[in-house]
């Protein structure tokens, strides 16, 4: 079945730094979402990406997605304590719009003040 | 507007024992799905519900189960209860593709 696999499974950043996570789908996505959940919380929607090669910027967060539409990025800039969480890519796939997730298998990110 | 709420937040069962979890969606939100999440398999899908009617389903077998109500509010059960069904359920209702997850539901099967 389709797949979704995120790298790093964990990253821990000096605060200040910059941190990546990269995200590899097994098959062409129609669009990506990215979702952070704090420790202890639940997922909240950070993004949709939908266009080949698209690149959004949230502030310090930048998301890209693949030309080919089969991976994805994000990026944040000078991390901050406020960061810490999981990264998760998902696949919404749905034959009725995107109301089913494929997550990836998420990127933790701890920070060291 | 008030976000979803799950309930309850916490739950201890025992092996072969059934459990029903209730999830309210925002206000307006016809689409409810579930999710579980565990350390080892992550985030899965387990099914979504649209007006009463189960549209997405994952692989998961025939003990969970699902039903939503005719206010939108939704309802999972699963039944014979396993030790590796602990985990935290999180519901998430969406209006226009983007998702709004629930607190969740953290249960424990002993």
């Amino acid at each position: 079945g389709q797949q979704v696999m995120q790298i790093p499974q964990y990253q821990h950043v000096q605060e200040g730094e910059d941190f990546t996570t990269y995200c590899n789908s097994s098959t062409t996505l129609s669009n990506i979402q990215w979702y952070k959940q704090r420790p202890g919380g639940h997922p909240v929607f950070l993004i949709q990406l939908v266009k080949s090669g698209e690149v959004k910027k949230q502030k310090r967060l930048t998301f890209q997605f693949g030309e080919a539409k089969k991976n994805s990025s994000l990026h944040i800039t000078a991390t901050q304590t406020t960061d810490v969480g999981t990264y998760f890519c998902a696949d919404p796939s749905s034959n009725f719009g995107n109301e089913k997730l494929t997550f990836g298998t998420g990127t933790r990110l701890t920070i060291i003040p | 507007k008030a976000g979803v709420t799950q309930t309850p937040r916490y739950l201890i069962k025992t092996r072969g024992q059934q459990v029903t979890l209730s999830c309210s969606p925002i206000s307006g939100h016809r689409s409810v799905s579930w999710y579980q999440q565990t350390p080892g398999q992550g985030l899965q899908f387990l099914f979504e519900y649209f007006s009463e009617t189960q549209r997405n389903k994952g692989n998961f077998p025939g003990r969970f189960s699902g039903r939503q109500f005719s206010n939108s509010r939704s309802e999972m059960n699963v039944s014979t209860l396993e030790l590796g069904d602990s985990a935290l359920y999180l519901c998430a209702s969406s209006l226009r593709g983007e998702q709004f997850f629930g607190p969740g539901t953290r249960l424990t099967v002993l």
